[in-house]
């Protein structure tokens, strides 16, 4: 089945500095790759996701970049504030619109 | 427009017990899933509901079965608890055409 890995698990950043955190995916067949940021003891909220026809989406200071060939996606926060302080997971999934069963990494705390 | 909803908030149960738990999804949404999100980890999708039938399964054994009512509220329940279902219980509504999933608060269950 699908296995999706994260990396870094904790990763500290000076407020202002760039944050990147990177996810390896396994099945070829995946197509949407969301990513969620859960504070603690909140629901996780979508803050960016990207299709398998898109190699890279911008919002305001959020991007996401995919590589498909090797099967990893990325996340990049600029000019990073406290309130960016979290747990974000990546996802991916190979469902049919409407209908995609999420497949989540092990997560990674932003300080 | 209210989002997602889940009910309780908490439960603490002992091991053999049942319990049911129960989500709202946001106002325009048809389609239900549920995943359990152990403490430091990532959710694990449990299955999905459309149009009250389960769509989709993960690897959950059959003591976890849920049920999709017609105005799209959905229950999860699990039988024969056992300590290592003691986690965050995570609802999420999509709207159909949309694969964006919004998640609910969650429900925290305890198996002592």
């Amino acid at each position: 089945g699908e296995n999706v890995e994260q990396h870094p698990s904790t990763l500290s950043v000076q407020e202002g500095d760039s944050a990147v955190i990177k996810c390896t995916y396994s099945d070829s067949a995946s197509n949407y790759f969301p990513w969620y940021k859960q504070e603690l003891g909140k629901r996780p909220q979508l803050i960016i996701d990207i299709r398998s026809n898109v190699g890279e989406k911008k919002d305001q200071r959020i991007a996401v970049t995919l590589n498909k060939t090797a099967k990893h996606f990325s996340l990049h926060i600029t000019e990073t504030q406290p309130e960016d302080s979290a747990v974000y997971f990546c996802a991916a999934s190979r469902g049919n619109t409407g209908f995609q069963k999420l497949v989540f990494g092990t997560g990674t705390r932003l300080l | 427009d209210a989002g997602v909803t889940q009910s309780p908030t908490h439960l603490i149960k002992t091991r053999g017990q049942q319990v049911t738990l129960r989500c709202s999804p946001k106002s325009g949404h048809d389609t239900v899933s549920w995943y359990q999100q152990a403490l430091g980890q990532g959710p694990q999708f449990i299955f999905q509901y459309y149009e009250e039938e389960e769509r989709q399964r993960g690897n959950f054994p059959d003591r976890f079965s849920g049920h999709q009512f017609p105005n799209y509220s959905s229950e999860l329940n699990v039988n024969a608890l056992l300590l290592g279902d003691s986690a965050l219980y995570l609802c999420a509504s999509t709207r159909g055409g949309s694969d964006t999933q919004y998640f609910g608060p969650g429900t925290r269950l305890t198996v002592l």
